[in-house]
């Protein structure tokens, strides 16, 4: 049961282009949400998040939408470098309860050509 | 500085044997994890300990067994290893119960593979 879903496995950007990394989730019990970027032999970092009273979370060249109604939220990097070349985990969580955890998609490999 | 640290980082083994996966923080955190990334690469959480209490269970087989010494450390036990027990283990940990806020640091991660 796959609560997180990120349908595309990989997106290749060229350098300088916008990239979009999209996300789908069917619990509506969840109102955390965040992404995550791993590179090859390493654990995934935090990089941004958003909650379910915001439709928009900017930090520097990433921007985090989220549309509620559509259960969908996107992130964009502009402009892509090849430093952002990386696996890029979406997750989410529900804070209902006294026990959070975070409930992840498969992942989408971003390869951004110089 | 590695904030989250595993050991081994790889670890290869056969079938039925037992075998442990060690993970400390430096951070300070109270709250540690463990999670598995199948060949399907879902990234899922099987434990989750708060100042060395057991918190999150997510109906693992009895076979692994996590033990938290003190709250810098939680470790993953393994007994009678099966096939499907093959993947990539990662530790995390976070400055509280994991309330959504607070991020979760990971490690580098440990591959598990069994013969």
């Amino acid at each position: 049961d796959q609560q997180v879903k990120q349908n595309s496995p990989s997106l290749s950007v060229q350098e300088g282009r916008i990239s979009i990394l999209n996300c789908d989730y069917t619990n509506s019990m969840f109102d955390y949400f965040l992404w995550y970027k791993k590179y090859p032999a390493e654990g995934p970092t935090f990089l941004i998040s958003i909650s379910s009273i915001k439709d928009k979370n900017e930090d520097g060249r990433f921007t985090v939408f989220l549309n509620k109604s559509a259960k969908h939220l996107s992130l964009h990097i502009v402009p892509s470098q090849p430093g952002d070349s990386a696996v890029y985990f979406c997750a989410a969580s529900a804070s209902g309860g006294s026990n959070y955890k975070l409930t992840f998609g498969k992942g989408t490999l971003l390869t951004v050509n110089p | 500085d590695t904030a989250v640290s595993q050991t081994p980082k790889y670890l290869v083994t056969q079938m039925g044997n037992d075998k442990s996966i060690k993970c400390e923080q430096n951070l300070g955190h109270d709250t540690m994890y463990w999670y598995k990334q199948d060949s399907k690469k879902f990234l899922k959480i099987m434990f989750s300990y708060n100042n060395k209490e057991l918190i999150i269970n997510e109906t693992v087989p009895n076979r692994f067994s996590p033990k938290s010494p003190d709250k810098a450390h939680l470790n993953l036990h393994i007994n009678s290893l099966e096939l499907g027990d093959s993947a990539v283990y990662f530790c995390a940990s976070s400055q509280d119960l994991g309330f959504p806020t607070d991020t979760q640091y990971f490690g580098p991660g440990t591959r598990l593979t069994v013969l």
